[in-house]
Order: structure tokens, then sequence, then C-alpha cells
């Protein structure tokens, strides 16, 4: 049983235009929550994170939100531009237990010119 | 700093051969561990560690052994291979395997086992 979820395998926004992508979890346990990209032939790498005492958390053209409630989080990225294509992995763990993430399986956004 | 290193890119084996993944870091990482992916899910833990000379497992442990003799380096070894280890591999490391501290990913070994 998938215990951090990416229902949508694939998501397709135009240049300039917000891309919001989605992760749900399920463990009450995570109080930690990590976004990683993606891109062919290459390793994750880390993008953006939160803890569960936020809400929100915002890098540049990156905004995570976390609601606790609904065990939902997103990630906003405004604007989308072409070289944010590539797969995106949500990933969960407790406090002081990195060592132990937990993945999504992915959303592979697509930014088109 | 050249980060996260693996070898190789690409493996092919056949079932029941044995081979060795290798994994290396030149940032004095502490933390570092091996994931695999697999078509539609997440990365999932193999085996981690916090130190050299301590390991420990993950959520998908068997088939697979690790030791970690030196800082830098921390190999995958595969005894028996089946084609359920088909897969692509990320060895990753972080300065101590805190929740806050930043993991590296290398690019991935992608093996195929026939």
């Amino acid at each position: 049983d998938q215990q951090v979820k990416q229902n949508s395998p694939s998501l397709s926004v135009q240049e300039g235009r917000i891309s919001i992508l989605n992760c749900d979890y399920t463990n009450s346990m995570f109080d930690y929550f990590l976004w990683y990209k993606k891109y062919p032939a290459e390793g994750p790498t880390f993008l953006i994170s939160i803890s569960s005492i936020k809400d929100k958390n915002e890098d540049g053209r990156f905004t995570v939100f976390l609601n606790k409630s609904a065990k939902h989080l997103s990630l906003h990225i405004v604007p989308s531009q072409p070289g944010d294509s590539a797969v995106y992995f949500c990933a969960a763990c407790s406090w002081g237990s990195a060592r132990q993430l937990t993945f999504g399986s992915g959303t592979q956004l697509t930014v088109l010119p | 700093n050249a980060g996260v290193t693996q070898t190789p890119k690409f493996q092919v084996l056949k079932t029941g051969q044995s081979m060795t993944l290798q994994c290396a870091q030149d940032m004095n990482h502490e933390y570092m561990s091996w994931y695999r992916q697999d078509p539609g899910m997440g990365l999932r833990l193999i085996h981690y560690s916090v130190g050299a000379g301590i390991t420990d497992q993950g959520e998908v442990p068997n088939g697979y052994n690790v030791s970690r003799s030196t800082t830098e380096d921390f190999p995958l070894r595969l005894l028996s291979a089946a084609p359920s280890q088909t897969s692509v591999y990320f060895c990753a490391s972080s300065y101590s395997g805190a929740s806050t501290d930043t993991q590296y990913f290398g690019p991935g070994t992608r093996l195929t086992v026939l």
C-alpha cells in the first residue's frame, strides 16, 4: 500500500502559466515533506521542502503548500518555464528519520513553449 | 567536487550472476543510501549507512548486501541476480541523514537481469 501517492502521472501546461502538482499521504507519522525534480538519465535533485509546523514554504518560483488535515501537499510553479519539464517526486519522512524517505511515483511535467 | 558518482551506468546480467554496483561521494558525507526505482513506482530504500562501519536495512533489502568500510564508498552487492531486480538504482548521500539535510543523488545505474 503506497503511503505517498501522486495520482497524476503526467501534466502539461503552457509556458508562463502555473503548474500545480499534487501529492497525498496516508501515514500520520510523516511530518517532513520534500519535492525532488528528475531529468532523464540523471538522479533526482532536491527542490523544496516543508515541515508539518508550516502550511506554506516559498523559494523563488516554487511554493509548496501543506494541508495536514487533508494529508495533502501541492507544489506550485509560477511562472512555468520549458526547463521545468521533468519528473517531480513527492517524498515524506518522520522528523529525524530522513533515512526512511518514502517517495511517490512521480508526475511528468511538460511545459509547452 | 564530483558529488555522488555511480558505476557502471548500464549493466546486463543473467539470472544467478553476481555483481557490485559502485557508489562514491567526495563531500565527506556521513549518510549514504541506496534506492531502486521501478516503472510506475517511487524510489524505494534498499539499505543505508549512517557512517563507516554502520549499515541498516531499508524497505526492500532482500537480495542485496552492503558494507561501508570508508566514508567515501558504499557498494551494493547482488549475490544472485533475479529478474525482479531489474531496475534503476540510485545512490544518495547527505551530511548527517537528518531530515533537513539535502540528499544528493548519483546519476543511477540501469540494471537488466535476463
